[in-house]
């Protein structure tokens, strides 16, 4: 298994602003992931955050909203800018260790934005 | 087009008894099926992993069941408790693509004493 620690766990922020969300995984993993997971929604796949390079990101979602960084193979940030309530929203870290469509997914606890 | 839909949306049972969740996906090509319990407030957490050629695998008093052919899984739950409230997420693999994942919305239970 691995242990993800996601800072905030919850935040409540106002229009216009930005709020990072940091990840740390206990051991190094090969993939990293952030997902939103919207009220009554199914997850959705923001972006895979690349080690030393730019994320790729999932269709409807763009760099200048979602800035993500990835120093290492433990840790990474997801930066959500210029906030509007439509982004009230719970950000979750995901890692795989394996890669590939068989590797276990790992999931942090979870950062719950509301934007007010 | 790929997509994991799951019934029902909610459920409500008596605690100590059974359950099942149903999961019917249209993804292909196939590679694995999950599910995952998501507490409220947190993040979801591995109950089962299944490939192709399992028709079922157990965790506790889960079991979950795939039918590859007719492309249906289900999660049976026995003697229910009051921790197994939750949300159930069905979660599909496709074997190519960058985001090979899809994920159902969710069965939200509650099991009541």
């Amino acid at each position: 298994s691995a242990v993800i620690s996601q800072k905030p766990s919850r935040d409540i922020c106002q229009r216009g602003t930005s709020l990072t969300i940091q990840c740390q995984v206990d051991s190094q993993v090969t993939m990293m992931f952030w997902y939103r997971q919207q009220p009554g929604q199914s997850l959705t796949l923001i972006a895979t955050a690349n080690q030393g390079s730019e994320a790729t990101y999932e269709s409807g979602f763009v760099i200048d909203k979602f800035p993500i960084s990835r120093p290492n193979l433990t840790f990474s940030t997801l930066t959500v800018s210029n906030m509007s309530p439509e982004d009230s929203s719970i950000y979750l870290c995901s890692v795989t260790r394996t890669g590939g469509a068989s590797g276990e997914l790992f999931f942090g606890e979870g950062s719950r934005l509301t934007v007010l | 087009k790929n997509q994991v839909e799951q019934s029902p949306q909610s459920l409500i049972i008596l605690e100590g008894k059974n359950c099942t969740l149903q999961c019917n996906y249209t993804v292909s090509p196939f590679s694995n099926l999950r599910w995952y319990k998501q507490d409220t407030g947190r993040g979801p957490v591995s109950l089962t992993i299944m490939t192709f050629s399992e028709n079922t695998k157990s965790n506790g008093r889960y079991t979950a069941t795939l039918d590859a052919d007719t492309k249906q899984s289900s999660l049976h739950i026995t003697a229910s408790q009051l921790s197994d409230s939750a949300s159930y997420i069905c979660v599909v693999s496709v074997q190519t693509g960058a985001n090979n994942l899809f994920f159902g919305t969710g069965t939200r239970l509650t099991v009541i004493p």
